[in-house]
């Protein structure tokens, strides 16, 4: 199976918004809804912001939100902070829900 | 507080086994699956398989089937992956994670990742 496909980069200035696209097949991000999100700077672990396409775990920002449409996924971050600079991931469901594929992964630099 | 603590750095021939670990605390092991992710050097993340250890029901990736052998004993809540033979192209961090309850790509906790190197 092929990693989703990300941007390899976006960028943005404090307090604007970003979106970044996650796009794979109907075998897995239109096939189910349980598309994630992963916030990684560098040297740490990932950190799950977005999990079932659109819901937030506790104590994150509700400037991240999620959204699918088709086969594409993607992540919004409003209100742009410094901190916010780390690559994303997508993740999603795929085969059956026996195995999960990750996005190539996006580097948020923050302007 | 759940935690994910992951055995440490490795460093190994080509050709040579090892097992890492992941010791969990503060929820009940048996109850959420685990999942392995590996990320090689400058790259992403790839999702390598999970397993339930409350029965031990175990599902690859088709990229790691047969590579690697992902297990996990209960009675020390703690999971593991292992290789039969290492090669260079397994020298990545690797990751274990507490999936998400009732979710299939949701990896709520991590572990702080494990660097195996290997090099002739």
């Amino acid at each position: 199976q092929s990693a989703l496909t990300q941007p390899r980069s976006v960028s943005g200035s404090p307090g604007q918004s970003v979106t970044i696209s996650c796009t794979g097949t109907s075998s897995d991000v239109g096939g189910y809804d349980y598309v994630s999100w992963y916030q990684q700077h560098p040297g740490k672990a990932p950190k799950l912001m977005i999990y079932d396409v659109n819901k937030r775990p506790s104590g994150v920002s509700n400037r991240f939100s999620g959204s699918k449409s088709g086969n594409t996924a993607s992540l919004t971050i409003s209100g742009l902070q410094a901190e916010d600079e780390a690559d994303y991931y997508c993740c999603s469901s795929a085969g059956s829900y026996s195995y999960v594929i990750f996005g190539g992964g996006t580097n948020l630099t923050v302007l | 507080e759940v935690q994910l603590v992951q055995s440490g750095a490795e460093v190994k021939k080509p050709g040579e086994s090892l097992k890492i670990s992941c010791k969990v605390s503060g929820y009940t092991f048996s109850n959420y699956w685990i999942g392995w992710v590996r990320q090689m050097p400058g790259k992403g993340l790839e999702w390598m398989g999970i397993i339930y250890p409350g029965d031990s029901e175990t599902r690859y990736s088709p990229s790691f089937q047969g590579q690697v052998t992902i297990s996990a004993d209960k009675s020390i809540s703690t999971a593991y992956l292992q290789w039969g033979g290492l090669k260079a192209s397994d020298t990545g961090n690797y990751y274990c994670a507490r999936r998400l309850s009732g979710s299939y790509s949701s990896f709520d906790y991590w572990g702080q990742g494990t660097l195996i190197t290997v090099s002739s």
